[in-house]
């Protein structure tokens, strides 16, 4: 619908699972972004790559693991995770990262049991 | 610390009415951007306003800064059934890493035939 394609839209993990969500941009843009929306909270930056290099990592613990193989694709790889990381993950392109505005993937809704 | 803040939290109207909500932030920012999300879905985005401009019309959607106040507004006019939606804004503040948009926790709009 935006250009912005995220699989698997639903996931459901142990604890103990490895598994890799995964985004596709087809607008051409230079920056994407992982964000983390959990309920009544605002939306959590969790990392930014601009021509394939990372430019943020807001804090996130290493559980989280993302990649960027060209500035068309981006993955995050989840291992050990918590219940409390139990979120819908969001990816989103910006033709950069200057602030301009973002297209948002439809996301993943990840729980974890 | 989060950036912008919504202002209600949730608002019900009927079809045919007006809907404002209101957003505040901390620091000076280079613009200020409204973004839509449908329950569980992506973020749509709506409308960019810059620290420069003070009104802008998109359709039904009105959006006003004042950056003196550190607040902006959008209306939503002759609101739709369609409208139903979580309605967001986003600062990209001055001081902040390049591309880090920061949001607020949303207004829940609902609005009945």
């Amino acid at each position: 619908e935006t250009g912005v394609t995220q699989t698997p839209r639903h996931l459901v993990m142990g604890m103990t699972n490895k598994k890799s969500l995964k985004c596709e941009q087809h607008l051409g843009h230079n920056a994407m972004y992982w964000y983390k929306q959990s309920a009544k909270k605002p939306l959590e930056l969790m990392f930014v790559y601009n021509f394939k290099e990372q430019t943020e990592n807001n804090s996130v613990p290493s559980r989280f693991s993302p990649e960027c193989p060209n500035s068309s694709h981006l993955f995050l790889h989840l291992h050990t995770l918590q219940p409390e990381d139990s979120a819908l993950y969001l990816c989103a392109s910006s033709q950069d990262p200057g602030g301009n505005e973002q297209y948002f993937g439809p996301g993943t809704r990840l729980t974890v049991t | 610390s989060q950036q912008g803040e919504e202002d209600p939290q949730a608002l019900s109207i009927q079809e045919g009415e007006n809907a404002t909500m209101n957003c505040s932030y901390k620091t000076s920012i280079n613009n200020l951007q409204w973004y839509r999300q449908n329950s569980g879905r992506g973020l749509v985005h709506l409308i960019l306003i810059r620290s420069n401009e003070r009104e802008k019309h998109s359709g039904r959607l009105r959006v006003t800064l004042d950056t003196s106040k550190k607040s902006s507004s959008l209306l939503i006019t002759a609101s739709r059934a369609a409208d139903t939606a979580s309605y967001f804004c986003a600062t990209d503040a001055l001081t902040d890493s390049w591309g880090k948009l920061q949001f607020g926790a949303g207004t829940q709009v609902v609005v009945t035939p």
